[in-house]
């Protein structure tokens, strides 16, 4: 089974610009969960998406939004981008019953605001 | 804010030797869970304990949950030098989430 795929894997871009992030879940979960990853904050929850709806939501400004479409892959959106959005972008799938806990993570994109 | 506080922060052994990290937390929780990491990759899904479980094992793994002091450890027995990475703790508050609240993490490094 294919694990989670994330694209692109790096991306620069420049303030003020706005960037879309790509995630691809394991065949057959349905939940996607995104996590931002900073050297100074740490690992920290965006959001998470089960069937196009958004179940939970961090802490962060509403410049970050998501989405999830029907076949449960999902993006995530970040716009006017600032040099403290630089970070390592994760997401990560799992089932929604059964053994629902374990999460299984992409490799991340590597963002880097110039 | 964090939810775990993780220590140390930073470990250095040698091969064979074992390696213990400890993981506080404030808030009631669901599970606990422990995930690794190398070089700034996606995360790894090591072990999972629930609020009810004291105790659980997986290959060279150990892991201990004190609910009363809001605590776990993560022992890595026999550790070998494809163990150095980072380890986080991670706690689900309730049932059937995603979300991951992550301790600042244990950069292990286990020298040949």
């Amino acid at each position: 089974k294919a694990g989670v795929t994330q694209t692109p894997r790096y991306l620069i871009k420049t303030r003020g610009q706005q960037v879309t992030l790509s995630c691809s879940p394991i065949s057959g979960h349905r939940s996607v969960s995104w996590y931002q990853q900073t050297p100074g904050q740490g690992l920290q929850f965006l959001f998470e998406y089960f069937s196009e709806t958004q179940r939970n939501k961090g802490n962060f400004p509403g410049r970050f939004s998501g989405r999830q479409f029907s076949n449960s892959r999902s993006e995530m959106n970040v716009s006017t981008l600032e040099l403290g959005d630089s970070a390592l972008y994760l997401c990560a799938s799992r089932k929604t019953s059964g053994d629902y806990n374990e999460q299984f993570f992409g490799p991340g994109t590597r963002l880097t605001v110039l | 804010s964090q939810q775990g506080e993780e220590d140390p922060q930073a470990l250095s052994i040698q091969e064979g030797e074992n390696a213990t990290m400890n993981c506080s937390y404030k808030t009631s929780i669901n599970n606990l869970q422990w995930y690794r990491q190398n070089s700034g990759r996606g995360l790894v899904h090591l072990i999972l304990i629930r609020s009810n479980e004291r105790e659980k094992h997986s290959g060279r793994l150990r892991v201990t949950l004190d609910t009363s002091k809001k605590s776990s450890s993560l022992l890595i027995t026999a550790s070998r030098a494809a163990d150095t990475a980072s380890y986080f703790c991670a706690t689900v508050l309730s049932g059937n989430t995603g979300k991951l609240i992550f301790g600042q993490g244990t950069t292990l490094q286990v020298k040949p």
